[in-house]
């Protein structure tokens, strides 16, 4: 089985630049996260789809970022402009389900450096 | 008070000791727990999940679980210099349905 695939790996930019990260999900698997993981930090979730639909946004900093999963299966992330303390590793993960026994994958994460 | 709370360490133990990784949560209608392993410049990896009270065991690793006292932890045997990682503890919230993380701990195993 195919793991989470996401790109680039890494990123540098400038503040005020945008910059936009892919997420290919294991084949089948409905729901789509991305989270942020700032260094030394545990992963925080920006965004959940099921399916196309949005699960749950609420701690997507709207003026900034946003998301979007056409046809219920790649999804991209944006950040336009970016801040310094966008800096950190953006994690896809997917899963079968949204119920409690369905684990999430995660992709290896796109590292973001915001000069 | 942090939805889920961690001890960031890093936790150093000798090669073949047992490791004690602690977690504790403040939703006291969770029912669902994660441990996820995170080697540096990785992502996360799911190794552990246990949901209801008391030990689970699967290889060198147990998972234990208390509900009441809102703590969950895992205990690695034997411990091997390829344990090294960051140890992710993760509550699925009763209230939202998310998966909510703790900061990590970082174990660090000497030979």
């Amino acid at each position: 089985e195919a793991g989470v695939a996401q790109s680039p790996r890494y990123k540098i930019i400038e503040k005020r630049q945008s910059v936009a990260f892919w997420c290919n999900p294991i084949s089948g698997h409905a729901t789509l996260y991305w989270y942020q993981q700032i260094l030394g930090q545990g992963p925080k979730l920006l965004i959940q789809f099921q399916n196309n639909g949005v699960v749950d946004d609420s701690q997507l900093p709207k003026d900034r970022f946003s998301a979007e999963r056409l046809k219920g299966v790649d999804s991209t992330l944006k950040i336009q402009p970016a801040k310094l303390e966008d800096s950190a590793v953006y994690l896809c993960a997917s899963s079968a389900g949204t119920g409690s026994y369905s684990p999430l994958h995660f992709g290896n994460g796109t590292r973001l450096t915001v000069t | 008070q942090k939805e889920v709370e961690q001890n960031s360490g890093p936790l150093s133990v000798p090669e073949g000791a047992i490791a004690s990784l602690n977690c504790t949560y403040s939703d006291r209608g969770s029912q669902s727990f994660f441990w996820y392993r995170q080697y540096s410049g990785k992502s996360p990896e799911l190794i552990m999940s246990i949901y209801s009270n008391g030990d689970k065991e699967d290889g060198r690793f147990t998972a234990q679980l208390n509900k009441a006292s809102q703590y969950v932890s895992l205990l690695i045997r034997d411990s091997q210099p390829s344990d090294s990682a960051t140890y992710l503890c993760a509550v699925l919230s009763s209230n939202t349905g998310k998966l909510i993380f703790g900061q990590g701990t970082t174990l660090q195993v000497k030979p």
